[in-house]
Protein backbone atom coordinates (compact mmCIF):
# COMPACT_ATOMS: atom_id res chain seq x y z
CA UNK A 1 0.00 0.00 0.00
CA UNK A 2 1.62 3.26 -0.58
CA UNK A 3 1.90 5.93 2.16
CA UNK A 4 0.86 9.61 2.51
CA UNK A 5 2.72 11.50 -0.46
CA UNK A 6 3.02 15.78 -0.91
CA UNK A 7 4.20 17.80 -2.96
CA UNK A 8 6.00 20.42 -3.51
CA UNK A 9 8.70 19.28 -0.97
CA UNK A 10 10.28 22.33 -1.04
CA UNK A 11 9.26 25.87 -1.96
CA UNK A 12 9.99 29.53 -1.60
CA UNK A 13 7.49 32.33 -2.13
CA UNK A 14 7.49 35.99 -0.80
CA UNK A 15 5.71 37.63 1.46
CA UNK A 16 1.84 38.42 -0.17
CA UNK A 17 1.58 35.59 -2.18
CA UNK A 18 -0.47 32.57 -2.28
CA UNK A 19 0.75 28.65 -2.04
CA UNK A 20 -1.53 25.50 -2.45
CA UNK A 21 0.17 22.17 -0.81
CA UNK A 22 -0.58 19.37 -1.84
CA UNK A 23 -1.48 15.89 -0.29
CA UNK A 24 -2.49 12.11 -1.52
CA UNK A 25 -3.87 10.56 1.06
CA UNK A 26 -2.74 6.82 2.14
CA UNK A 27 -4.97 4.15 0.05
CA UNK A 28 -8.09 3.35 2.61
CA UNK A 29 -8.17 6.23 4.36
CA UNK A 30 -10.88 8.92 4.11
CA UNK A 31 -9.88 11.60 6.76
CA UNK A 32 -6.85 14.67 6.27
CA UNK A 33 -5.20 16.57 8.52
CA UNK A 34 -2.60 19.43 8.37
CA UNK A 35 -0.06 20.55 10.77
CA UNK A 36 2.23 23.50 10.49
CA UNK A 37 5.62 22.46 12.31
CA UNK A 38 7.81 25.51 13.00
CA UNK A 39 11.54 25.13 13.20
CA UNK A 40 12.41 23.28 16.48
CA UNK A 41 8.67 23.00 17.45
CA UNK A 42 6.52 20.01 17.52
CA UNK A 43 3.50 20.00 14.92
CA UNK A 44 0.55 22.42 15.19
CA UNK A 45 -3.18 21.51 14.09
CA UNK A 46 -4.31 23.38 11.27
CA UNK A 47 -7.12 21.33 10.52
CA UNK A 48 -9.22 18.56 9.51
CA UNK A 49 -11.60 17.57 6.67
CA UNK A 50 -13.30 14.19 6.21
CA UNK A 51 -15.63 13.56 3.47
CA UNK A 52 -14.89 16.90 1.19
CA UNK A 53 -16.10 19.01 4.78
CA UNK A 54 -13.49 20.81 7.03
CA UNK A 55 -14.62 18.94 10.51
CA UNK A 56 -12.13 20.21 12.82
CA UNK A 57 -9.64 23.49 12.98
CA UNK A 58 -6.83 24.49 15.49
CA UNK A 59 -6.10 27.78 16.33
CA UNK A 60 -5.64 29.14 12.45
CA UNK A 61 -6.82 32.47 10.37
CA UNK A 62 -9.22 31.91 7.98
CA UNK A 63 -6.10 32.58 5.07
CA UNK A 64 -5.42 29.27 5.57
CA UNK A 65 -8.12 27.21 4.18
CA UNK A 66 -8.37 23.73 2.57
CA UNK A 67 -10.52 20.93 0.32
CA UNK A 68 -10.69 17.62 0.22
CA UNK A 69 -11.03 15.52 -2.82
CA UNK A 70 -13.60 13.02 -4.00
CA UNK A 71 -10.67 10.61 -3.74
CA UNK A 72 -9.75 11.71 -0.47
CA UNK A 73 -7.16 13.79 -1.75
CA UNK A 74 -6.23 17.19 -0.40
CA UNK A 75 -4.79 20.71 -0.45
CA UNK A 76 -3.72 22.88 1.92
CA UNK A 77 -4.20 26.92 0.77
CA UNK A 78 -2.40 29.80 2.16
CA UNK A 79 -3.27 33.24 1.51
CA UNK A 80 -1.31 36.49 2.08
CA UNK A 81 1.63 34.33 3.26
CA UNK A 82 3.72 36.01 5.98
CA UNK A 83 7.09 35.74 6.56
CA UNK A 84 5.84 33.42 10.19
CA UNK A 85 4.63 30.76 7.77
CA UNK A 86 7.53 29.68 7.11
CA UNK A 87 7.38 26.07 8.20
CA UNK A 88 7.28 22.16 7.87
CA UNK A 89 3.49 21.66 6.70
CA UNK A 90 2.85 18.35 7.31
CA UNK A 91 0.07 16.00 6.24
CA UNK A 92 -1.64 13.22 7.40
CA UNK A 93 -4.42 10.60 6.72
CA UNK A 94 -6.48 8.16 8.47
CA UNK A 95 -9.50 6.22 8.90
CA UNK A 96 -11.79 7.55 11.70
CA UNK A 97 -12.69 5.59 14.80
CA UNK A 98 -15.35 5.63 17.11
CA UNK A 99 -13.46 5.98 20.08
CA UNK A 100 -11.55 8.73 18.16
CA UNK A 101 -7.67 6.56 18.96
CA UNK A 102 -7.83 6.59 15.16
CA UNK A 103 -3.83 6.26 14.04
CA UNK A 104 -2.09 8.98 11.67
CA UNK A 105 -0.08 8.11 9.34
CA UNK A 106 2.32 11.07 8.12
CA UNK A 107 4.00 12.37 5.02
CA UNK A 108 7.28 13.73 4.82
CA UNK A 109 6.19 16.98 4.46
CA UNK A 110 6.67 20.45 2.26
CA UNK A 111 9.33 23.13 3.03
CA UNK A 112 8.22 26.68 2.81
CA UNK A 113 10.15 29.50 3.04
CA UNK A 114 8.82 32.79 3.01
CA UNK A 115 10.72 35.76 2.23
CA UNK B 1 -7.81 22.96 26.58
CA UNK B 2 -4.87 20.27 26.72
CA UNK B 3 -1.21 20.69 26.82
CA UNK B 4 1.76 18.56 26.50
CA UNK B 5 5.30 19.36 28.26
CA UNK B 6 8.54 17.36 27.25
CA UNK B 7 11.14 17.89 29.60
CA UNK B 8 14.70 18.34 28.16
CA UNK B 9 14.76 19.51 24.81
CA UNK B 10 18.26 17.29 24.04
CA UNK B 11 18.61 13.80 25.82
CA UNK B 12 22.20 12.46 25.14
CA UNK B 13 23.08 8.80 26.07
CA UNK B 14 25.67 6.16 25.59
CA UNK B 15 25.02 3.21 23.32
CA UNK B 16 23.36 0.24 25.17
CA UNK B 17 22.58 2.55 27.80
CA UNK B 18 18.95 3.32 29.09
CA UNK B 19 16.71 5.52 27.30
CA UNK B 20 14.36 7.99 28.95
CA UNK B 21 12.45 10.52 27.67
CA UNK B 22 9.92 12.68 29.96
CA UNK B 23 6.46 13.78 28.69
CA UNK B 24 3.66 15.39 30.98
CA UNK B 25 0.11 15.70 29.84
CA UNK B 26 -2.77 18.19 30.83
CA UNK B 27 -6.33 17.75 29.47
CA UNK B 28 -9.63 18.43 30.61
CA UNK B 29 -10.86 14.69 29.65
CA UNK B 30 -9.08 11.41 29.92
CA UNK B 31 -7.07 11.58 26.73
CA UNK B 32 -5.52 9.45 24.30
CA UNK B 33 -1.61 9.54 24.44
CA UNK B 34 0.99 9.21 21.55
CA UNK B 35 4.58 9.11 20.75
CA UNK B 36 5.97 9.83 17.77
CA UNK B 37 9.71 9.62 16.20
CA UNK B 38 10.81 12.14 13.38
CA UNK B 39 14.38 11.33 11.78
CA UNK B 40 15.50 14.34 9.17
CA UNK B 41 13.85 14.93 6.33
CA UNK B 42 10.96 12.49 7.08
CA UNK B 43 7.47 13.26 8.47
CA UNK B 44 6.48 12.11 11.54
CA UNK B 45 5.87 7.88 12.48
CA UNK B 46 4.07 6.21 15.18
CA UNK B 47 6.32 4.45 18.10
CA UNK B 48 3.06 3.81 20.40
CA UNK B 49 0.19 4.41 21.81
CA UNK B 50 -2.33 4.56 24.97
CA UNK B 51 -5.91 4.50 24.46
CA UNK B 52 -7.16 3.25 27.97
CA UNK B 53 -6.71 -0.24 27.71
CA UNK B 54 -3.03 -1.44 29.69
CA UNK B 55 -0.82 0.95 31.14
CA UNK B 56 2.06 -0.26 29.89
CA UNK B 57 2.51 0.07 26.39
CA UNK B 58 4.90 -1.64 24.34
CA UNK B 59 5.72 -0.36 20.61
CA UNK B 60 8.01 -0.66 17.71
CA UNK B 61 11.55 -0.55 17.77
CA UNK B 62 12.07 -1.96 21.41
CA UNK B 63 10.50 1.30 23.42
CA UNK B 64 7.64 1.57 25.41
CA UNK B 65 5.84 3.56 27.37
CA UNK B 66 3.75 4.17 30.71
CA UNK B 67 0.82 5.47 31.48
CA UNK B 68 0.24 7.23 35.13
CA UNK B 69 -2.89 9.12 35.64
CA UNK B 70 -1.10 10.21 39.26
CA UNK B 71 1.39 11.86 38.10
CA UNK B 72 -0.12 13.24 34.50
CA UNK B 73 3.30 10.99 32.64
CA UNK B 74 3.76 9.00 29.80
CA UNK B 75 7.15 8.64 29.93
CA UNK B 76 8.86 6.98 26.92
CA UNK B 77 11.65 4.37 27.51
CA UNK B 78 14.12 1.73 25.46
CA UNK B 79 16.27 -0.28 27.94
CA UNK B 80 19.41 -0.57 25.25
CA UNK B 81 19.77 2.64 22.78
CA UNK B 82 21.06 1.91 19.35
CA UNK B 83 22.69 4.48 17.06
CA UNK B 84 19.84 4.16 15.02
CA UNK B 85 17.28 5.64 18.10
CA UNK B 86 18.95 9.48 16.91
CA UNK B 87 16.03 11.14 15.82
CA UNK B 88 13.27 13.74 17.51
CA UNK B 89 10.63 12.49 19.73
CA UNK B 90 7.47 14.06 20.04
CA UNK B 91 4.72 13.52 22.19
CA UNK B 92 1.07 13.92 21.57
CA UNK B 93 -2.55 14.14 23.04
CA UNK B 94 -6.13 13.81 21.82
CA UNK B 95 -9.08 13.85 24.47
CA UNK B 96 -10.82 10.28 24.17
CA UNK B 97 -14.05 9.89 22.99
CA UNK B 98 -14.32 10.37 19.34
CA UNK B 99 -14.56 14.21 17.97
CA UNK B 100 -12.34 15.93 15.20
CA UNK B 101 -10.19 17.28 17.62
CA UNK B 102 -6.42 17.24 16.18
CA UNK B 103 -3.45 16.01 17.82
CA UNK B 104 -1.60 18.50 20.81
CA UNK B 105 1.99 17.96 20.42
CA UNK B 106 4.81 18.81 22.57
CA UNK B 107 7.86 20.51 21.60
CA UNK B 108 9.88 17.70 20.84
CA UNK B 109 13.33 16.07 22.71
CA UNK B 110 16.15 15.45 20.62
CA UNK B 111 18.15 12.20 21.07
CA UNK B 112 21.41 12.10 20.80
CA UNK B 113 23.48 8.38 20.62
CA UNK B 114 27.22 8.63 22.23
CA UNK B 115 29.20 5.87 20.56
Amino acid sequence: ETGVTQSPTHLIKTRGQQVTLRCSSQSGHNTVSWYQQALGQGPQFIFQYYREEENGRGNFPPRFSGLQFPNYSSELNVNALELDDSALYLCASSFPTVSGANVLTFGAGSRLTVL
Amino acid sequence: AQSVTQLGSHVSVSEGALVLLRCNYSSSVPPYLFWYVQYPNQGLQLLLKYTSAATLVKGINGFEAEFKKSETSFHLTKPSAHMSDAAEYFCAVRPSGGGADGLTFGKGTHLIIQP
